[in-house]
């Protein structure tokens, strides 16, 4: 099947900083691709949707200037957390499906962000 | 999305089957019932997708009865490696189109 990866799988950063997740779509290109983040515990929630070439659109309460998402190629999407806070803290997943019409959604590994 | 319930949590031993029931009352026409399976930090995998009546695959059965309300995910003789949340979907295109997760069924498998 596709594959999907994440880097980094885990990061640590201090609190004000920024920190950039890469999803790339290996053996596939993806035209859009979603972000999602899930707090322990809990289920996944969408936070965005990446469009190559265009600006993403992001969910309800997800702020833009803070999560910042570029889809610059049709293998890649990236997000950039900025000023990074305790509570941005999480397990970040991206996804995307392989072909048209497409049954399957893959996903990344995930990365953790641990925010100190 | 069409809105999905799910036990929250179901508890087995190594060799049984599992079933995994989900009601999904307002399902489209079009929409199609999909599984996913998670395990701790790691990101969802597909594990089956179906229509109507019944379909199967190496890993998993997903029985749908005639109305569609509901569908029922099947797993064969489970083994500790099967704990994990399992997530019912129900959409059309749900490949190509931003998920919405419900709460899952988390399950545990004993020895």
């Amino acid at each position: 099947g596709a594959v999907v990866s994440q880097h980094p799988s885990w990061v640590i950063c201090k609190s004000g900083t920024s920190v950039k997740i890469e999803c790339r779509s290996l053996d596939f290109q993806a035209t859009t691709m979603f972000w999602y983040r899930q707090f322990p515990k809990q289920s996944l929630m969408l936070m965005a949707t990446s469009n190559e070439g265009s600006k993403a659109t992001y969910e309800q309460g997800v702020e833009k200037d803070k999560f910042l998402i570029n889809h610059a190629s049709l293998t890649l999407s990236t997000l950039t957390v900025t000023s990074a806070h305790p509570e941005d803290s999480s397990f970040y997943i991206c996804s995307a499906g392989a072909k048209s019409p497409s049954y399957e959604q893959y996903f990344g590994p995930g990365t953790r962000l641990t925010v100190t | 999305l069409a809105k999905t319930t799910q036990p929250i949590s179901m508890d087995s031993y190594e060799g049984q089957e599992v079933n995994i029931t989900c009601s999904h009352n307002n399902i489209a026409t079009n929409d199609y019932i999909t599984w996913y399976q998670q395990f701790p930090s790691q990101g969802p995998r597909f594990i089956i997708q179906g229509y109507k009546t019944k379909v199967t695959n190496e890993v998993a059965s997903l029985f749908i009865p005639a109305d569609r309300k509901s569908s029922t995910l099947s797993l064969p003789r489970v083994s500790l490696s099967d704990t994990a949340v399992y997530y019912c979907l129900v959409g059309l295109d749900t490949g190509r189109r931003a998920l919405t997760f419900g709460s899952g069924t988390r399950l545990q498998v004993q020895p």
